[in-house]
């Protein structure tokens, strides 16, 4: 099975605030997970990504932590701002799906100034 | 992203009609993929190509067809649009490459701006 659960669904933070957002995977083989954040009227695009070799993968206020044995992975937002606001959604893929991405439902995150 | 395009952006339709939606993009990748976006259940893919003679089923593509005209245009048709086809359409592309270990760049798709169908 290829799903990927993400939540929540809507989350509501403070500006300087941090901001979770929590994915998890039944398919092992999956060895590639992004997130994609979109804003309003705007496609998707890559944000971060990690592979599970590491389990941490930081890019300025924003951090993946991934954790194997849980099949759990979550993007962090450190010092979140308005302009943070935007639905993210977390994916995965494998070699043998030919690299396709199977997409979290997304999350909407407002930041509050 | 003005390399992705999509035409058109917005479009209302009724049921039974035919409605084509089409992609271009100028970033020279191989890999083109179509998706819709429903609230709550995120981004699932409709159909990819992986060059103009390989065209895969995705997930959810009954009712659609499609048609790979050239290396640059990808185009999403709905044979007779019902109400429930309803959603937001997104064509994205992606290089072979496989990118480096750790890196941002293993098949990372480029979006469009996304077609929003309305079908009454």
């Amino acid at each position: 099975q290829q799903q990927v659960k993400q939540s929540p669904q809507s989350l509501i933070v403070q500006k300087g605030g941090i901001s979770i957002i929590n994915c998890a995977y039944e398919n092992t083989a999956f060895d590639y997970f992004p997130w994609y954040q979109q804003f309003p009227g705007k496609g998707p695009a890559l944000l971060i990504a990690i592979r599970p070799d590491v389990s941490e993968k930081k890019e300025g206020r924003f951090t993946i932590s991934f954790n194997k044995s849980a099949k759990q992975f979550s993007l962090h937002i450190m010092d979140s701002q308005p302009g943070d606001s935007a639905t993210y959604f977390c994916a995965a893929s494998f070699s043998g799906s030919a690299r396709q991405l199977t997409f979290g439902s997304g999350t909407q995150l407002t930041v509050l100034p | 992203d003005a390399d992705v395009t999509q035409t058109p952006r917005n479009r209302i339709t009724k049921t039974g009609k035919r409605i084509m939606l089409e992609c271009s993009q100028t970033k020279g990748h191989d890999r083109m993929y179509w998706y819709r976006q429903d609230p709550g259940l995120g981004l699932r893919l409709i159909y990819y190509s992986f060059d103009v003679k390989d065209i895969n089923k995705g997930e959810i593509s009954d009712g659609y067809s499609v048609s790979r005209q050239a290396q640059a245009k990808f185009s999403l048709s709905l044979e007779s649009a019902i109400p429930n086809q309803t959603a937001l359409y997104f064509c994205a592309t992606s290089d072979v490459s496989p990118g480096t270990s750790g890196s941002m760049g293993y098949n990372e798709q480029f979006f469009g701006p996304g077609t929003r169908l309305t079908v009454l």
